[in-house]
């Protein structure tokens, strides 16, 4: 499969403990953004990276939460200090570019205790 | 912020019924997306509208871009089950922000056999 993977499929934590979620790009895109959608609501834009420029982090709702995306390939979410409103699944999609058709991997569900 | 109101939230209809489903904004966007989203996967694009007034057709789904470019519809023709599952519409910001997807909450779309 070439799609864009994402990893764990599930997450349970207990308030205050961080997390890391893991996201595969499709080999060759070079954009990566995240984004989280909670029950009832839209996704919201977290976080963009494309290549090498500066990430757009604009989306992070507060200095718990911090991604990198390392060898252009590879990116991480981290969440510190979880909270319960945390609570929802974390999307990440990847694309040719930033004008490209965005392909969305199956999220990750993280629950926070 | 742009936001995009959808409507109905929900649709519960019978096989082979006709439907539409609304995406609205006071703001004009760039061009406006139709995605579908499945339980436990991500997002899948179906259209991309870029011009005021255009039409899109996909099979037994139109889709429709407002004169203004801060509105859109989808119009389903005989449902199908398979049919079944969240249509989320997102806009682009446009300018040097075109990577950025402001999401609709979603129009979930039950169709009974």
């Amino acid at each position: 499969g070439a799609g864009v993977s994402q990893s764990p499929s599930n997450k349970v934590t207990e308030k205050g403990k961080d997390v890391e979620l893991r996201c595969d790009p499709i080999s060759g895109h070079t954009a990566l953004y995240w984004y989280r959608q909670s029950l009832g609501q839209g996704l919201e834009f977290l976080i963009y990276f494309q290549g090498n420029s500066a990430p757009d982090k604009s989306g992070l709702p507060s200095d718990r939460f911090s991604a990198e995306r390392t060898g252009g390939s590879v990116s991480t979410l981290t969440i510190q200090r979880t909270q319960q409103e945390d609570s929802a699944v974390y999307l990440c999609a990847s694309s040719w570019g930033p004008f490209n058709e965005q392909f969305f991997g199956p999220g990750t569900r993280l629950t926070v205790l | 912020t742009q936001l995009l109101e959808q409507s109905p939230q929900f649709l519960s209809i019978q096989e082979g019924e006709n439907l539409t489903v609304y995406c609205n904004s006071s703001s004009v966007f760039s061009s406006l997306q139709w995605y579908r989203q499945e339980p436990g996967e991500g997002p899948v694009l179906l259209v991309t509208v870029v011009t005021g007034g255009e039409v899109k057709k996909l099979k037994r789904l139109t889709f429709q871009f407002g004169d203004a470019r801060k509105d859109s519809s989808l119009h389903i023709t005989a449902a199908q089950p398979g049919d079944t599952g969240l249509y989320l519409c997102a806009g682009e910001e446009g300018g040097g922000s075109n990577y950025k997807l402001t999401f609709g909450k979603g129009t979930l779309l039950t169709v009974n056999p």
